[in-house]
């Protein structure tokens, strides 16, 4: 069935690197979502993009959305500790779906002090 | 407001058992849905609901049934779990006309 595939599923990064997480669907998205899950906690919404090529920032983070609307990507910048956590994509696959969202399999970081 | 609750927190249960995950909200969301979470599989979603009275199946919905019969609840059964039933199952709601989940605390659900 239809999917959204996100990588990397887990990566470990040093304090103070860069992290990226990278969503892809085969089909044109009408939106993109981001949430984060701290562990043993439940996802929290991030932010939407909804237009072709849109950029947002959130201090650290940078979220984009690609121009055909087929994938995304999560930037972080000088990773801190409090950053850990698994960051997931969401996104509507099909019309007429009951707002359906259909999450990716999310990438776990791990930031080493 | 306590936002989306969910009850209880953690079940161990036995192979054959039934029991049921309660979700309740106070936001008035006409929204509500059921997912599991398994390592490495993301979140998939069970069954929803666009209102009261109503269900429907999502992406994983065997072995399980739903509920509404009111608006602030949503009710998960599993009328004879399995051990690949033990999973972190999450409840979420969504405003109509809005996109963002807001999603309870999570049940961790063991089957022996």
């Amino acid at each position: 069935g239809q999917q959204v595939m996100q990588i990397p599923q887990y990566q470990h990064v040093q304090e103070g690197e860069d992290f990226t997480t990278y969503c892809n669907s085969s089909t044109t998205l009408s939106n993109i979502q981001w949430y984060k899950q701290r562990p043993g906690g439940h996802p929290v919404f991030l932010i939407q993009l909804v237009k072709s090529g849109e950029v947002k920032k959130q201090k650290r983070l940078t979220f984009q959305f690609g121009e055909a609307k087929k994938n995304s990507s999560l930037h972080i910048t000088a990773t801190q500790t409090t950053d850990v956590g698994t960051y997931f994509c969401a996104a509507e696959l099909s019309s007429g779906s009951a707002r359906q969202l259909t999450f990716g399999s999310g990438t776990q970081l791990t930031v080493l002090p | 407001n306590a936002g989306v609750t969910q009850t209880p927190k953690f079940r161990v249960l036995k192979t054959g058992q039934s029991m049921t995950l309660l979700c309740a909200q106070d936001m008035n969301h006409e929204y509500m849905y059921w997912y599991r979470q398994d390592p490495g599989m993301g979140l998939r979603l069970i069954h929803y609901s666009v209102g009261e009275g109503t269900t429907a199946k999502g992406e994983v919905p065997d072995g399980y049934n739903v509920s509404r019969l009111k608006k602030q609840n949503f009710l998960l059964g599993l009328e004879s779990a399995a051990p690949s039933q033990t999973s972190v199952y999450f409840c979420a709601t969504r405003l109509a006309g809005a996109n963002v989940l807001t999603f309870g605390a999570g049940s961790r659900l063991t089957v022996l």
